[in-house]
Parts: C-alpha cells; sequence; structure tokens
C-alpha cells in the first residue's frame, strides 16, 4: 500500500469543533508535510514538521508526529465552513528528495 | 511566499491534438519542478521531476513520448500531452521546490492546477 495512507477518508462536522485527521507512513522520513487542497485548485501548504519534532501549532493547526508508530495528526481547532477541504499528509523519505502523497482526507464542515 | 502560476487552468481540445501547459516559479528560482495528474476524489500522482536544463525523469508507466516536459529555465517548465485522447482528461498539477538557506526542505509550493478536457 501507498506511503502516506490517512484516516479517516472523509469527516462531516459542525462549525466550531475540532477536526483530527491522521496519517500513517511506512519508511523513515526527513520530514512530514500537511497540505490543503480546495476543489478544483492546486494544493497549499499548512505545516512542516521535522523527524525530530513532536509537536508544531500554527494558528489553529496542531500537527503531532510520532516516529516510532510512523504516524502523524493534524488538528484543526475551532473549525470553519472555510475550512472545507481535502487535506493531504506528505512524507519526505530520508535521503530522499521527493515527496509521497497520502489519498487525503476529505474534510466537510458545515455552517 | 512562493507563488507558482500555472496556465492554462481550463483547457478543452479535440481527440489528436496537442496541449502545452506551463509553470512559472514567479519570485524564485526553481531548480526542480514536479508534475502530478490528479483523478477526481483521489490523491496526486506523480508523473516526472524535471530539472533545470536536464531531461525530465519520468515514473514507472508514464509514457515520456506522451507527455513531453521542458524545464528550459529556472522559472519555467512546460507540459506538453502529445496526441490527446479522452483518457488523459485530468487535472494536472505542477509544482517547485525553493531553495532556502541553502537547504531544500521538500516543502513545494503549487500551482493552481489545469483541468484538461479532451473531447
Amino acid at each position: 500500500s501507498q506511503q502516506g495512507e490517512e484516516d479517516p477518508q472523509a469527516l462531516s462536522i459542525q462549525e466550531g469543533e475540532n477536526a483530527t485527521m491522521n496519517c500513517s507512513y511506512k519508511t523513515s522520513i526527513n520530514n512530514l508535510q500537511w497540505y490543503r487542497q480546495n476543489s478544483g485548485r492546486g494544493l497549499v501548504h499548512l505545516i512542516l514538521i521535522r523527524s525530530n519534532e513532536r509537536e508544531k501549532h500554527s494558528g489553529r493547526l496542531r500537527v503531532t508526529l510520532d516516529t516510532s508508530k510512523k504516524s502523524s495528526s493534524l488538528l484543526i481547532t475551532a473549525s470553519r465552513a472555510a475550512d472545507t477541504a481535502s487535506y493531504f499528509c506528505a512524507t519526505l523519505p530520508a535521503g530522499g528528495s521527493r515527496l509521497t502523497f497520502g489519498e487525503g482526507t476529505q474534510l466537510t464542515v458545515n455552517p | 511566499g512562493a507563488v507558482v502560476s500555472q496556465h492554462p487552468s481550463r483547457v478543452i481540445c479535440k481527440s489528436g491534438t496537442s496541449v502545452k501547459i506551463e509553470c512559472r516559479s514567479l519570485d524564485f528560482q526553481a531548480t526542480t519542478m514536479f508534475w502530478y495528474r490528479q483523478f477526481p476524489k483521489q490523491s496526486l500522482m506523480l508523473m516526472a521531476t524535471s530539472n533545470e536544463g536536464s531531461k525530465a525523469t519520468y515514473e514507472q508507466g508514464v509514457e515520456k513520448d506522451k507527455f513531453l516536459i521542458n524545464h528550459a529555465s529556472l522559472t519555467l517548465s512546460t507540459l506538453t500531452v502529445t496526441s490527446a485522447h479522452p483518457e488523459d482528461s485530468s487535472f494536472y498539477i505542477c509544482s517547485a521546490t525553493a531553495m532556502r538557506n541553502r537547504a531544500n526542505t521538500g516543502e513545494l509550493f503549487f500551482g493552481e492546477g489545469s483541468r484538461l478536457t479532451v473531447l
């Protein structure tokens, strides 16, 4: 199966609630990144966490990384309808130069 | 932040014709650009890696004669879909890496994508 598998595939929540998405990977990584894609648009880089980091924050985003479990989570707090999008994790392998993308989580935030 | 411009955003063409998609880094030099293909509700599939001044490296299963990639300068890469067929209809996205502090973090800056429809 593909490096960077995400769950859930789809998530529907109410505005104001928190959204948590998870990503698992298989090989050693240099860093892990999260991207957002609005429908029919390109991807936007959200946050990068290095392999020696465990947690990182950016505004309403919180990312954790557990290299022993080869997993990461993205938490969006106090979600807004405008957060509706697909979210992808991507891993940069240790010693590698190409990102590998997960399958993505489709987040829908209902007003 | 780094900006990547992709053009055209939408193109409709007849079967058998060729279509060129441009990807430009507007405010940084992109030593490496990547071309992806994305089907509806699916992830990005890397097609090829393009380095300035050298031949592109294609992923397994991607026909290099079908998808011509040229990276003639540090700010421009082009993807030409030759003799397009309906099955080539897809969303094509380019991205570029930028060097910061002499290190490449692997962070990618994406174009807005090009929706190709082949009739």
